[in-house]
């Protein structure tokens, strides 16, 4: 079965003060690896997929980075509005729907 | 220029009743979703569908059960409703079974069963 763990559950950081998100993951075959955003009262947004080790995608301030066992979200000098939910999923070799790890609640003070 | 769209957005009903959401793409994605995520903010896929035929069900209880009438449409019905289906119900749709299958959410629906 497809596991995701996502750590820290929760980081309040000061703007400008740069950080990463862990996302360890166990799956049979790994056909993709997504970050989601997540604002209170909304569907995830999609951010990015990674497909192989040592892939990495960028997008303004987040850096999406991947290895075999893990991946990671840095975030860069964020700002107030970087504020929100980060979830990863992973999509294994025998489904297609994904397997959400429960994300990590980020603050990010002015 | 909505992409994925569901209604309605909040369902407050008693046990017992039998209720639906809808779902609609216009991406002209081929595949659909139902998610479930629970009070603990924890999404779990419930159903997948491709062009018109399941191709997964995650132990989810027959009192669930997705209807596509076509690949832009997939509503969820639910029967014989009870506490613990109260949660928000999240859409989504991908292109292809492929890599490249980024899914894309709907905005939810908050069903609260009292």
């Amino acid at each position: 079965e497809d596991q995701v763990t996502q750590s820290p559950e929760a980081l309040r950081l000061q703007e400008g003060e740069s950080s990463s998100l862990n996302c360890s993951y166990t799956v049979s075959g790994l056909r993709g690896l997504f970050w989601y955003r997540q604002d209170p009262g909304k569907g995830p947004e999609f951010l990015f997929t990674l497909y192989s080790a040592g892939e990495e995608k960028e997008k303004e301030r987040l850096k999406a980075t991947l290895t075999k066992k893990e991946s990671f979200l840095h975030i860069t000098a964020p700002k107030p509005e970087d504020s929100a939910t980060y979830l990863c999923a992973v999509r294994g070799g025998g489904a297609d729907g994904l397997t959400f790890g429960k994300g990590t609640h980020l603050i990010i003070q002015p | 220029d909505t992409a994925v769209s569901q209604t309605p957005k909040y369902l407050v009903t008693q046990m017992g009743n039998d209720k639906s959401i809808k779902c609609e793409q216009n991406l002209g994605h081929d595949t659909m979703y139902w998610y479930k995520q629970d009070s603990k903010k924890f999404l779990k896929i419930m159903f997948s569908y491709n062009n018109k035929e399941l191709i997964i069900n995650e132990t989810v209880p027959n009192r669930f059960s997705p209807k596509s009438p076509d690949k832009a449409h997939l509503n969820l019905h639910i029967n014989s409703l009870e506490l613990g289906d109260s949660a928000v119900y999240f859409c989504a749709s991908s292109q292809g079974s492929g890599l490249a299958n980024e899914q894309f959410f709907g905005p939810g629906t908050r069903l609260t069963v009292l």
